[in-house]
């Protein structure tokens, strides 16, 4: 909602397998996040760029990758890497800069079967 | 109902009742707040936001409160209603990209 949609809403990944998660942003927003949130805890930052063709790592970056090639779209890839990938991913997106809120998508919910 | 004093992860509160939600922030830089509401199985809301150089800021049912001086942050729901069931969460952003949220507080309306 708010202008971020996230696709797809249920996502099923076999292990060893890449995953690429959806997030486009109406907003004209130049920031964009990716959060991760696992049961009872709260949201942990991903990756997020601040523009286009640029994007730094959060906190727990290892075993994702970003790109950032249109204002409107931060797709996040969970590779094999990411020991742990079953979870709910939240894209928001913001003003850059700080100091303001971030909107957020409804969400991804992976599982690893 | 209400929660004082330290976080708790959850607070049961009567319908019609006012709840207070604590978060305790950990930067003393930060000079930016914001709560938000998350449904289950759905992305959070933005609820209010406050800068540092406030003390109090009210919306609609809802009011934060800001003491600096022990880094706490709180939100305060007036005639709390089925609907405000939620888990609610801080964030504190210190003027750069980075919000920065705590663990939650699971808020249920018993009618």
């Amino acid at each position: 909602d708010g202008g971020i949609t996230q696709s797809p809403k249920y996502l099923f990944r076999k292990e060893g397998q890449n995953v690429t998660l959806s997030c486009e942003q109406n907003l004209n927003h130049d920031a964009m996040y990716w959060y991760r949130q696992d049961p009872g805890q709260g949201l942990r930052l991903i990756y997020y760029s601040q523009i286009v063709n640029d994007f730094q790592k959060g906190d727990i970056a290892e075993g994702y990758s970003v790109s950032r090639e249109k204002k409107e779209s931060f797709p996040l890839t969970v590779t094999s890497a990411q020991k742990n990938p079953t979870a709910f991913y939240l894209c928001a997106a913001g003003r850059s800069g700080g100091g303001t809120e971030a909107f957020f998508g409804q969400g991804t919910r992976l599982t690893v079967v | 109902g209400e929660s004082v004093g330290l976080h708790l992860p959850t607070l049961s509160v009567q319908e019609g009742d006012n709840s207070i939600i604590n978060c305790a922030y950990s930067n003393s830089a930060s000079d930016y707040f914001i709560w938000y509401k998350q449904e289950s199985g759905k992305g959070p809301q933005f609820i209010i936001d406050i800068r540092s150089n406030m003390d109090k800021r009210q919306g609609q049912r809802v009011t934060v409160l800001l003491n600096k001086t022990v880094k706490h942050l709180s939100l305060q729901i007036a005639a709390t209603q089925p609907g405000d069931s939620a888990v609610y969460f801080c964030a504190e952003n210190m003027g750069d990209y980075k919000l920065s949220f705590g663990a939650g507080t699971t808020v249920t309306v018993r009618a």
